[in-house]
């Protein structure tokens, strides 16, 4: 089975702080991602990247920034964290392809910013 | 993007099927259904998707209808382990672009 892994349960940081949230996948997918689930908002998409050092755009980029220099790597990064940035942060990674692609998710990190 | 609309929430007894609607009346031709669920404090996890004719596999079955314009996720014998947030996405082929409505809040009641 896909195996997603997010580094953190749960983070508490201040305001202004520079926070690093980690994603490593361990099946070899081009594609990674980055969403953040708010109450009564469902998923956005903040992220997306198809490849090493690939990035693009999802709905809601504005505060965050991320890397991925390795393939089985994804990080987002909060320059200068907000207290409206505290949220659920969802991994997810998958296989391109037409037909059988699907998400698999990580299962979250919850970030309070005080 | 065709966007999807879901009843906010749902019951269903145990043992029961469970039966989950879903409207896409924009949807395109290349667009698949997806079926995703969330059990609290988790990640989505994939159950299902389909692009014209209905689908089934060890968990759930999807029905669509043939003019694409809904759908429905049928856990055919709910248990409780089945209560969850279930969303219905649309995606077009060859794109990253999976659009999460607010999903389905599905209890299901001994």
């Amino acid at each position: 089975d896909v195996k997603v892994t997010q580094s953190s349960r749960y983070l508490v940081k201040r305001t202004g702080e520079k926070v690093f949230l980690e994603c490593v996948q361990d099946m070899d997918h081009e594609n990674m991602f980055w969403y953040r689930q708010d109450p009564g908002l469902g998923l956005r998409l903040i992220y997306f990247s198809y490849d090493v050092k690939m990035k693009e755009k999802g709905d809601i980029p504005e505060g965050y920034s991320v890397s991925r220099e390795k393939k089985e790597r994804f990080s987002l990064i909060l320059e200068s964290a907000s207290t409206n940035q505290t949220s659920m942060y969802l991994c997810a990674s998958s296989l391109w392809g037409q037909t059988n692609e699907k998400l698999f998710f990580g299962s979250g990190t919850q970030l309070s910013v005080l | 993007d065709a966007k999807t609309t879901q009843p906010p929430s749902m019951d269903c007894a145990e043992g029961r099927a469970a039966n989950l609607p879903c409207n896409h009346s924009t949807i395109s031709g290349n667009e698949y259904v997806y079926w995703y669920r969330q059990i609290h404090s988790q990640g989505p996890q994939y159950i299902i998707h389909g692009l014209k004719n209905n689908e089934t596999n060890e968990m759930a079955s999807l029905i669509i209808t043939e003019d694409r314009k809904s759908s429905t996720l049928i856990l055919p014998h709910a248990t409780l382990r089945d209560t969850a947030v279930y969303y219905c996405i649309v995606r077009a082929g060859g794109t990253y672009k999976y659009i999460f409505g607010t999903g389905t809040r599905l209890k299901v009641l001994a």
